[in-house]
């Protein structure tokens, strides 16, 4: 089936710096989503996209948090400055229409390790 | 706001058992109620989704409903095999207009032995 990808799958870096989690997503989708899960809870949902814009964001998606998808490439969350608390794996998924009409395929995530 | 819990965060079955996972979930609008499967070294997968309340959604053995009045959704299979081995994750999806966002349970890891 469709595959959205998630590059690199573990990224390790220290408090303060910054990092950007990649996504490559199925290539006819329109939307796309970043959530987060930290370990041993559920699945949150931060951002979503669409038409080079965001749509909607949680209160999860703090100021040092941006999302673009420059020229249909990847689909970027770059945080900048990293923090403790954003250790996490972030889960990228696409969709072709918005959530309630279609369904969201997921990447594998990457594990975010901020030291 | 909307929320769902899962409260079985473990469940180890035999294969050819019975499954059962429970989800509540709470939220103003008519809901969207999901199931991912979410099996090693990959991302969540819909397993299959039901768009009202007492309708029955069913793909690859597995069935789930949900009810209103309790405001519980379930997942089930009558038989499962080791390879059904994997985290189940409920999830809810509001009605227009703020439909573009899910809201996951924690997740229940099943382990069917052999």
């Amino acid at each position: 089936g469709p595959k959205v990808l998630q590059i690199p799958s573990h990224q390790i870096i220290d408090m303060g710096q910054m990092v950007t989690l990649n996504c490559d997503p199925v290539s006819n989708h329109l939307y796309f989503y970043w959530y987060k899960q930290i370990l041993g809870q559920q699945m949150e949902f931060l951002v979503n996209f669409y038409n080079g814009k965001v749509m909607e964001k949680s209160k999860l998606f703090k100021d040092q948090f941006s999302v673009e998808r420059p020229d249909g490439s990847y689909f970027t969350l770059k945080i900048q400055p990293t923090a403790l608390e954003d250790s996490a794996v972030y889960f990228c998924a696409s969709s072709h229409w918005g959530t309630s009409q279609n369904t969201l395929y997921f990447g594998a995530g990457t594990r975010l390790s901020v030291l | 706001g909307d929320s769902v819990t899962q409260k079985q965060g473990q469940v180890t079955l035999s294969e050819d058992d019975f499954l059962f996972i429970n989800c509540t979930y709470s939220t103003t609008t008519y809901p969207t109620l999901l199931w991912y499967v979410q099996y090693p070294g990959q991302g969540p997968q819909l397993l299959l989704k039901v768009t009202t309340a007492n309708n029955k959604g069913i793909s690859r053995g597995f069935e789930a409903t949900y009810d209103k009045g309790t405001t519980s959704f379930h997942l089930q299979k009558a038989s499962v095999q080791e390879s059904d081995s994997a985290v189940y994750f409920c999830a809810l999806v509001e009605s227009p207009p703020n439909y573009n966002v899910l809201y996951f349970g924690s997740g229940t890891k099943l382990t069917v032995e052999p």
